[in-house]
């Protein structure tokens, strides 16, 4: 079976400081690997995928996020947070076939001070 | 543009009552799915539809019913039988590519309140 942890429930940090949002994941399979980001009472939005390219994947508005197959993670990470960066974040797993659901971790609430 | 529809973006249901959320697709994707969400716990898969006339139960089917008469239209009626369906409700769908899913696409959700 398949499943995701996200480490933490609830990050804060400031303003222009670095963010870590960290995901495990375990699969028999190789994973397609992805970062959602939700703000209050809102769709989610994509903010990146792994697909098994590079393993370094870089997404929108600044995020990145690394998969390490060794240490089963694919933490999520920006250099510089924004204020508009508070919002939910989910770690999702998919198996690498088609019409397979996706396995969502709990979430990760990312608060922002100034 | 292309996307997914969810409405009503609000809806109240009194208690003993069925009620149908609407999910609406013209992305000409093959595969839709519902997923609810509770503060905490994440998105949990109700039940998901890889092609018209067919649907497979997800991890909390119970409950709930969909159907999928048209590639574009996956409705989810939550029935009296749903003991706590007070949650935020979000339909999605899939697209592939050489027999694999190569993104997914999420409505803007569908918030039920039981009164």
């Amino acid at each position: 079976a398949q499943s995701v942890t996200q480490l933490d429930s609830h990050v804060s940090v400031s303003e222009g400081t670095p963010v870590l949002l960290r995901c495990n994941y375990s699969s028999s399979y190789s994973p397609s690997l992805f970062w959602y980001v939700q703000h209050p009472n809102k769709g989610l939005q994509l903010l990146l995928k792994y697909t098994s390219a590079a393993t370094l994947v870089k997404g929108i508005n600044g995020f990145e996020a690394e998969f390490k197959k060794s240490e089963t993670s694919f933490h999520l990470t920006k250099p510089s947070a924004h204020m508009s960066d508070a919002a939910e974040y989910f770690c999702v797993v998919s198996l690498p076939w088609a019409g397979t659901a996706l396995i969502f971790g709990k979430g990760t609430t990312l608060s922002v001070s100034s | 543009d292309g996307g997914i529809t969810q409405s009503p973006k609000y809806l109240f249901r009194k208690e003993g009552q069925n009620v149908t959320l609407s999910c609406e697709q013209n992305l000409n994707h093959d595969a839709m799915y519902w997923y609810r969400q509770d503060p905490g716990q994440g998105l949990r898969l109700i039940y998901y539809s890889q092609i018209v006339n067919d649907f497979q139960k997800g991890d909390i089917a119970e409950g709930y019913s969909v159907s999928r008469e048209k590639k574009e239209s996956f409705p989810l009626t939550v029935t009296s039988a749903q003991k706590n369906p007070t949650a935020f409700y979000l339909c999605a769908s899939s697209i592939e590519a050489a027999g694999k899913v190569s993104g997914y696409t999420f409505g803007s959700g569908t918030r039920l309140t039981v009164v």
